[in-house]
C-alpha cells in the first residue's frame, strides 16, 4: 500500500480483556516498529523487527505484551489481561531497512481506551 | 547513553514569521542520523527532514531547515513564513549505527507550536 496501515483506528474494551493490534508496513520495509504514546507525552518504544533476524524486544513494559511479524510483512501487537494504564495510542512505524539514515513512517495508529 | 532534549514544551508564535525549535542531542557515536517529525491534533506522525551526522550541509525541505552544529550537538528545526496548519507537536529524533543493539529511534519530549494568526 501506499502507506502503513494500523487497525483498528480505535479500540475501546474492558479491564481484563485481551487486544490484538494490527499493522501493514509499507511494502518492502524490511524493518517495522511498535510504539507506545500516552495522552501529551513523547513515543516509547515497545519492540523492533528487522527481516528475519530475531526483535528486539527490549521496550515491551510487561509479559502481558507481546509482538509479532510474519516475514516482511504484517505485524500484530497483543495485549493480554489489559490495565487501565494501557489506554495510549499505538503507533506503528517501518522503514526501508534498519539503518542510519532511512525515515521511519508511521501510521495513524490505534487509540485504545480501557475502561 | 543517547539521548535527545527538547527544552521548549510549548512555543506561540504570531502567522508569517520564521520559528526554530530547539534540540539538542548527546551520543557518544560518530554515524548518526537526526530526525525531525510533526504530530498534529489529528495524531498521525508526520516525517519531516533528515540531517546525516557526516553530511556538509545542512538539510532543507521546502520550508525546513536544519541547524545543524556538530560541536555544539545541536540540531535546530527553522520553519520560515510559519502558517496555521503548521500547529502542531513538534519532535527531534536521533538514530545511532548502533543504538542498544538496534536502530530504533530514541524520541525527545516534543514541542507543542502554536501559531496565532
Amino acid at each position: 500500500g501506499a502507506g502503513v496501515s494500523q487497525s483498528p483506528s480505535n479500540k475501546v474494551t474492558e479491564k481484563g480483556k485481551d487486544v490484538e493490534l494490527r499493522c501493514d508496513p509499507i511494502s518492502g520495509h524490511t524493518a517495522l516498529y511498535w510504539y507506545r504514546q500516552r495522552l501529551g507525552q513523547g513515543l516509547e518504544f515497545l519492540i523492533y523487527f528487522q527481516g528475519n533476524s530475531a526483535p528486539d524486544k527490549s521496550g515491551l513494559p510487561s509479559d502481558r505484551f507481546s509482538a509479532e511479524r510474519t516475514g516482511e510483512s504484517v505485524s500484530t501487537l497483543t495485549i493480554q489481561r489489559t490495565q487501565q494504564e494501557d489506554s495510549a495510542v499505538y503507533l506503528c512505524a517501518s522503514s526501508a531497512q534498519g539503518t542510519v539514515n532511512q525515515p521511519q513512517h508511521f501510521g495513524d495508529g490505534t487509540r485504545l481506551s480501557i475502561l | 547513553a543517547q539521548k535527545i532534549t527538547q527544552t521548549q514544551p510549548g512555543m506561540f508564535v504570531q502567522e508569517k514569521e520564521a520559528v526554530t525549535l530547539d534540540c539538542t542531542y548527546d551520543t557518544s557515536d560518530p554515524s548518526y542520523g537526526l530526525f525531525w517529525y510533526k504530530q498534529p491534533s489529528s495524531g498521525e506522525m508526520i516525517f519531516l527532514i533528515y540531517q546525516g551526522s557526516y553530511d556538509q550541509q545542512n538539510a532543507t525541505e521546502g520550508r525546513y531547515s536544519l541547524n545543524f552544529q556538530k560541536a555544539r550537538k545541536s540540531a535546530n528545526l527553522v520553519i520560515s513564513a510559519s502558517q496555521l496548519g503548521d500547529s502542531a507537536m513538534y519532535f527531534c529524533a536521533m538514530r545511532g549505527r548502533r543504538v542498544d543493539s538496534n536502530y530504533q529511534l530514541i524520541w525527545g519530549a516534543g514541542t507543542k507550536l502554536i501559531i496565532k494568526p
